[in-house]
């Protein structure tokens, strides 16, 4: 199938504001999500937000969904040094008999104190 | 508590060997996911498994490499087969809890390096 696709990497300063982009692939997704990956750990769910919304914040976290351009973003407010990690989009695939959750190629976040 | 506790956390295995994951969810649930995260890459989904029948392989990976057991509604089990370096990668299982939205959650994932 055709690849989530993410910039490689992105570095910040402490304080400022992060956005990382995503462009997904399937139009009938009904969720997408957004994980984080720090070194040597497992997988966290940070959010998801349901297709028929533009916009979802969850207190640091604002996700934006563009469906017309199949574009999904992350915003991190007031960004920390603790949010270094490996940032992947994901969106829900129809597998016929089951939906599957489809990676993006993930994103490097560096934040320079 | 770990909504899903995933076994081995890490391993170093011999060429041509077999190792077997296990993945135990705290809640009943019809689908389970394993994935291959090979060094420095996304994660690739490598089947889905549904209690009661057969696994559902993606493209690029078969059963007889990467057998999967599902034997209830909350453990399954992945084995690597017949290992080479090349499958030296992360492991995670994953599925949506009972009562947590459309999160998909995952395991810790299990750490295989194979010499």
């Amino acid at each position: 199938g055709e690849d989530v696709e993410q910039s490689l990497f992105l570095s910040v300063r402490e304080g400022d504001s992060s956005v990382i982009n995503c462009t997904y692939t399937d139009s009938s997704s009904t969720y997408l999500y957004w994980y984080k990956q720090e070194p040597g750990a497992g997988l966290q769910l940070l959010t998801y937000i349901f297709s028929n919304m533009d916009m979802k914040q969850d207190q640091r976290l604002t996700v934006l969904l563009n469906k017309k351009d199949k574009h999904l973003s992350l915003r991190i407010a007031d960004t920390q040094t603790g949010d270094s990690a490996i940032y992947f989009c994901a969106e829900i695939r129809d597998g016929g008999a089951t939906n599957k959750l489809i990676f993006g190629t993930g994103t490097l976040l560096a934040v320079q104190p | 508590s770990a909504v899903i506790s995933q076994k081995p956390s890490r391993d170093i295995c011999q060429r041509g060997t077999s190792l077997t994951i296990q993945c135990q969810v705290d809640s009943q649930v019809t689908m389970m996911f394993w994935y291959r995260q090979q060094p420095g890459q996304s994660l690739t989904l490598i089947a889905t498994a549904n209690q009661g029948s057969e696994a559902t392989y993606e493209s690029g990976f078969v059963i007889d490499k990467f057998p999967i057991s599902r034997p209830n509604l909350t453990f399954s089990t992945l084995t690597v087969s017949n290992m080479s370096p090349e499958d030296s990668s992360i492991y995670l299982c994953s599925a949506v809890p009972p009562g947590r939205g459309y999160g998909y959650t995952f395991g810790s994932g299990t750490r295989l390096t194979v010499v």
